[in-house]
């Protein structure tokens, strides 16, 4: 069975622009979370979707908003980036929402300059 | 969630096993404790979770100590790609809402 997949890797943009990224669930997950890494916060929760729907929001500003399609794909959006938005940006599949057990895609690495 | 005590970092020499320990000493009773692992640049690698009994998969055994303050991950027979930081996370089984908190973990050094 295919793992999750992200699109793009890596990704350069300015300050001010906006980029979307993309993720593709393990088949049959219907859940998808997105986390943000870096070296000084380590990895935290953006937010979930299920079923087309935000479940769950972590402590980021309305800059970071995302969606989640029928096939449950789904993309995550940062709006008027700045520096400190410079992060390995993950995926996470689960089978549903709830407490089980999340499968990581390999992350894209967005550097704003 | 219950918050997690683990060391900042440990070595273990290759081919023995490691055991890495987890403080968790204010659980409840529906909190589940989990592991995950990544490695340099990589996105978090699911391992094993368990509630209090031990638990054991085809990478590691979760060993859940009688009164479930603390617990120990045992990968058997360390590798050198066994390399990477292990994080403890104690997680509440509930129906909705998937979200979790990631410490600090512990970095492990598998040394040839």
């Amino acid at each position: 069975k295919a793992g999750v997949t992200q699109t793009p890797r890596y990704l350069i943009k300015t300050r001010g622009q906006q980029v979307t990224l993309s993720c593709s669930p393990i088949s049959g997950h219907r859940s998808v979370s997105w986390y943000q890494q870096t070296p000084g916060q380590g990895l935290q929760f953006l937010f979930e979707y299920f079923s087309e729907t935000q479940r769950n929001k972590g402590n980021f500003p309305g800059r970071f908003s995302g969606r989640q399609f029928s096939n449950s794909r789904s993309e995550m959006n940062v709006s008027t980036l700045e520096l400190g938005d410079s992060a390995l940006y993950l995926c996470a599949s689960s089978l549903r929402t709830g407490t089980y057990e999340q499968y990581f895609g390999p992350g894209t690495r967005l550097t704003v300059t | 969630d219950a918050k997690t005590t683990q060391p900042p970092s440990m070595d273990c020499a290759e081919g023995r096993a490691a055991n890495l320990p987890c403080n968790h000493s204010t659980i409840s009773g529906n909190e589940y404790v989990y592991w995950y692992r990544q490695i340099h640049s990589q996105g978090p690698q699911y391992i094993i979770h368990g509630l209090k009994n031990n638990e054991t998969n085809e990478m590691a055994s979760l060993i859940i100590t009688e009164d479930r303050k603390s617990s120990t991950l045992i990968l058997p027979h360390a590798t050198l790609r066994d390399t990477a930081v292990y994080y403890c996370i104690v997680r509440v089984w509930v129906p909705t809402g998937n979200q979790f908190y990631f410490g600090t973990g512990t970095s492990l050094t598998v040394i040839p």
